[in-house]
C-alpha cells in the first residue's frame, strides 16, 4: 500500500501561473486535509473535505481552491500563484470512526516555490 | 478558540541525555484529543501519540514517555537516553471532539549530537 501521495514533489512557479496539486490515498479513509508548512508557523490548514463531494475552508484557504471528485484524491489549486504561497504543502487523511477523533496520516509533501 | 504552544523553539543535546519537550494547550471544550508527530529531516510526519481528555494516565514506549496533566494543560513529551536519530522537529496537536480539524503547535527542533 502506497498510503498518501503526493504530485508533483517540488515545483517552481512564476507569479501569476497556476497548477494543481494531487493528493491520492489508497487507505479509504473519509477525511482529506491540506495545509501549508512555513518556518516558525506549524501547519496551518488550508482546506479540508469530510467526503467525497463537499469541502470546507481551513484557517489560510485566500488565494486557493480544492475539490474532492473521488473518495481517493484530493485536489488543491493555486489559480494565480504568489510569492506569499511559497511554502510546503502536506496532505493528510484520516479514518472516520464513531465517537473518535483518530490520527492523521500525512503525505511526504510537496515543496513549492514562486518566484 | 484553541491553542497550541510550543515555547522551546530549539533544543540542543549530548546523546544519551534526558530531553522534555513542553505542550501546553488551550480549550473550553471537555472532550479533546492530543498528539505528537515527529517530522524527521526527510520530512515526512510521522504519528507518534494520541491521548483523549479522559485518560491522564501517563503514557510509555520505550524510550518515549508522556505526561498529559489537565490540571496544568499540559502534554509534555520526554525522550530518554537521547539517540542522534531523535533529530527532528516535534510538533504537538490539538483537535477538539467533532471539529474535524486539528490545531498544531508551531513545533521544537530537538538536535542530538553525538
Amino acid at each position: 500500500n502506497a498510503g498518501v501521495t503526493q504530485t508533483p514533489k517540488f515545483r517552481v512557479l512564476k507569479t501569476g501561473q497556476s497548477m494543481t496539486l494531487l493528493c491520492a490515498q489508497d487507505m479509504n479513509h473519509e477525511y482529506m486535509y491540506w495545509y501549508r508548512q512555513d518556518p516558525g508557523m506549524g501547519l496551518r490548514l488550508i482546506h479540508y473535505s469530510v467526503g467525497e463531494g463537499t469541502t470546507a475552508k481551513g484557517e489560510v484557504p485566500d488565494g486557493y481552491n480544492v475539490s474532492r471528485l473521488k473518495k481517493q484524491n484530493f485536489l488543491l489549486g493555486l489559480e494565480s500563484a504568489a510569492p506569499s504561497q511559497t511554502s510546503v504543502y502536506f496532505c493528510a487523511t484520516r479514518r472516520l470512526a464513531e465517537g473518535l477523533e483518530n490520527e492523521q496520516f500525512f503525505g511526504p509533501g510537496t515543496r513549492l516555490t514562486v518566484l | 478558540a484553541q491553542k497550541v504552544t510550543q515555547a522551546q523553539t530549539e533544543i540542543s543535546v549530548v546523546e544519551k541525555e534526558d530531553v522534555t519537550l513542553d505542550c501546553v494547550y488551550e480549550t473550553r471544550d471537555t472532550t479533546y484529543y492530543l498528539f505528537w508527530y515527529k517530522q524527521p529531516p526527510s520530512g515526512e510526519l510521522v504519528f507518534l501519540i494520541r491521548r483523549n481528555s479522559f485518560d491522564e494516565q501517563n503514557e510509555i514506549s520505550g524510550r518515549y514517555s508522556w505526561n498529559f496533566q489537565k490540571s496544568t494543560s499540559s502534554f509534555n513529551f520526554t525522550i530518554t537516553a537521547s539517540q542522534v536519530v531523535d533529530s527532528a522537529v516535534y510538533f504537538c496537536a490539538l483537535t477538539v471532539y467533532n471539529t474535524d480539524k486539528l490545531i498544531f503547535g508551531t513545533g521544537t527542533r530537538l538536535q542530538v549530537f553525538p
